[in-house]
Formats: C-alpha cells, sequence, structure tokens
C-alpha cells in the first residue's frame, strides 16, 4: 500500500523556519518526482516545490524561492522541505505528492498519491 | 507564468442535475491539464489526467474535455457525495492551480 507520512508541522513565528519531512513507503520512491503542495485558506491549493528522482533537479513557486528548500534521501524513502523566514502568508497545510514519469518521458504532474497533510501556522 | 481560471467560484446543484465547471488557461498548454475533487478533512484526489483519462475508481459520471486553453470537467449526474472543491492543474510549464469550485447540493 502506498503510503506518504508528513511530519514537523506545526506553529511558529514570523521569520522562523521549520523542516517538514515525508516519508514515503509501497513504491519504489526513486521512480517518482516529488513535490510539495500547500492548501491556502483563501487561496486553495498552491504548489510549492518539485524535486526529481535523483535529488538534483529543484524548482521552487516564486512566492517561496530563496526561503524554502527541498531535499530528498533516497536511502531514507523520505522527503523533506526546509521552510526558513516564514511569513503569514505561508500558513496553510503541506502535503507531499507524487509524479510520475510516462512512458513517453513526459514528466506529468498527475499527483495520485498524497500524505494527510501537516498544518504549520506562522503568526505572532 | 500560466495562469489557469477557473469558473464559476461557486455551484449549487440538485441531485441528477448535469454539472459543468470550466478552466481556462492563459496559454496553450496541449492536454496537461488534471482535475482534483478535494473534501474537507481530506487531502485531494486525482480523477482525470491529461484534460480527458479517467483514474481508476472514478465514477464514469465524471468526464474532461478540452486541449490547448480551454477545459471542462462534466459530473454528468450530481450524486451527494460531490460536494466538495474541485481544482484543475496544468503543468505544462511547472505546476499551477485554479482557484477552485466549490460544489454544493
Amino acid at each position: 500500500e502506498v503510503q506518504l507520512v508528513e511530519s514537523g508541522g506545526g506553529l511558529v513565528q514570523p521569520g522562523g523556519s521549520l523542516r517538514l519531512s515525508c516519508a514515503a513507503s509501497g513504491f519504489t520512491f526513486t521512480d517518482y518526482w516529488m513535490h510539495w503542495v500547500r492548501l491556502d485558506p483563501g487561496k486553495g491549493l498552491v504548489w510549492v516545490s518539485r524535486i526529481n528522482r535523483d535529488g538534483y533537479g529543484k524548482t521552487y513557486a516564486d512566492s517561496v524561492k530563496g526561503r524554502f528548500v527541498i531535499s530528498r534521501d533516497n536511502a531514507k524513502s523520505t522527503l523533506y522541505l526546509q521552510l526558513n523566514s516564514l511569513r503569514a502568508d505561508d500558513t496553510g497545510v503541506y502535503y507531499c505528492t507524487r509524479a510520475p514519469v510516462a512512458t513517453s518521458g513526459v514528466v506529468t504532474a498527475n499527483f495520485d498519491y498524497w500524505g494527510q497533510g501537516s498544518l504549520v501556522t506562522v503568526s505572532s | 507564468d500560466i495562469q489557469v481560471t477557473q469558473s464559476p467560484s461557486f455551484l449549487s446543484a440538485s441531485v441528477g442535475n448535469r454539472v459543468t465547471i470550466t478552466c481556462q488557461a492563459s496559454q496553450d498548454i496541449s492536454n496537461y491539464l488534471n482535475w482534483y475533487q478535494r473534501k474537507p478533512g481530506r487531502a485531494p484526489k486525482l480523477l482525470i489526467s491529461d484534460a480527458s483519462n479517467l483514474e481508476t475508481g472514478v465514477p464514469s459520471r465524471f468526464s474532461g474535455s478540452g486541449s490547448g486553453t480551454e477545459f471542462t470537467l462534466t459530473i454528468s449526474s450530481m450524486q451527494p457525495e460531490d460536494i466538495g472543491t474541485y481544482y484543475c492543474q496544468q503543468y505544462d510549464v511547472l505546476v499551477s492551480f485554479g482557484g477552485g469550485t466549490r460544489v454544493e447540493i
């Protein structure tokens, strides 16, 4: 059974930091690109970041570029998101999700499995 | 960046009614468009991939169509369990989501 289990959320003051983890099981972790998506209370779903299968290719939404860092440990089948210089508008539920590469070679964003979500609240 | 505009933002439907949600991309995204359903307290669920491919286990009353810049999600006969918020998502250039459509009975 495919499972993605997030941890590490919580309440943090503006300017603070958190590290989210996402433990994957039930599938070959290295077959998938991995993404973080935030459920924003006012904006709905917001894409945050992605990382390729070997961990060397990383992309970020403009709103988090320079503040967040995505990484993965393929030996541990775990995805991470380091959140720095947090702002109130970073508040939300953070989901990790996986995206397959199509047989054609196209890198998809067909998010077929999601974690349960980890709540991050940025407030003083 | 590619903007994805979803409409309407809210709709109320009766059981058995046909429901249509549209998504417009700011530029041609071919068929790189997915649809998700989200219910309160739960993670989003992938319904339709690549504009028109129904995911395994999703009821056949759901369908997707379109290509280029205009896309549609249709529920042929609204059921009580279909309440929730629906999102379109493009992945032609990075990833972005539409603003969501809240569907109620």
